[in-house]
């Protein structure tokens, strides 16, 4: 079955230290995308940072960095130097070209971060 | 560029009625739209895919009899939910296809519907 699987339900981090967030996907389909959002708790689901499946460097943007291992079919989110704004919910999603270009999530992540 | 506009933000209705929620694509063309639902704590889960000019494609197990879903424009997608039941209640969100990698796809800013 093709899936997307988050396995941290909450994580805790200290402000100024960097965090790592997993995602785990699974899908036979060799052409896909996978995002990264945030969603703070006003519900507004904000873009971080997109990686392609044929994308031979790992993503970045800004303070986000994707961990994108193919073979091991992870693709795990690195916050560096968070700040207390940081704290929401995070969730990865796989884009299924072959589907109709559908986004499917995972469970998504709590992260805390610490004063 | 790239908004999407969600209304209504909020809706509290009486079980038994009908609530429609539209989402506008602003400053772009949405030949598709998806309609997703969340619990609170929870993933998003996708609804079903809306396609301009013909019939929305729903996730198995989600009533389409429930969840009327039009997209009869390019820039408007709504989500009618007839006959609201409590267990109806939920943050309901829309996102349109912009394949422009820099913003991903993008999403309304959701509807939380509360039925009493």
């Amino acid at each position: 079955a093709q899936k997307i699987t988050q396995t941290q339900p909450g994580m805790f981090v200290q402000e100024k230290e960097a965090v790592t967030l997993d995602c785990t996907y699974d899908t036979s389909d060799p052409s896909y995308g996978l995002f990264w959002y945030k969603q703070p708790s006003s519900g507004e689901m904000i873009f971080l940072i997109y990686q392609g499946s044929y994308d031979q460097q790992n993503a970045t943007e800004g303070r986000y960095s994707l961990n994108f291992q193919k073979a091991r079919k992870s693709a795990n989110l690195v916050i560096s130097a968070s700040q207390l704004g940081d704290s929401a919910m995070y969730f990865c999603a796989m884009l299924y070209y072959n589907q109709g270009g559908k986004l499917i999530f995972g469970q998504g992540t709590e992260l805390s971060v610490k004063p | 560029g790239a908004v999407v506009s969600q209304h209504p933000s909020w809706v509290i209705c009486k079980s038994g009625t009908s609530v429609k929620i539209e989402c506008r694509s602003l400053d772009f063309q949405a030949t598709t739209m998806f309609w997703y639902r969340q619990f609170p704590k929870q993933s998003l889960m996708l609804m079903a895919t809306s396609n301009e000019g013909s019939k929305a494609t729903y996730e198995q197990g989600v009533e389409k009899d429930k969840f009327l879903i039009n997209h009869a424009s390019l820039t408007l997608s709504t989500l009618t939910v007839t006959s609201a039941h409590p267990e109806d209640s939920s943050f309901y969100i829309c996102s349109a296809d912009y394949r422009d990698y820099n913003y991903g796809y993008t999403f309304g800013s959701g509807t939380r519907l509360t039925v009493v």
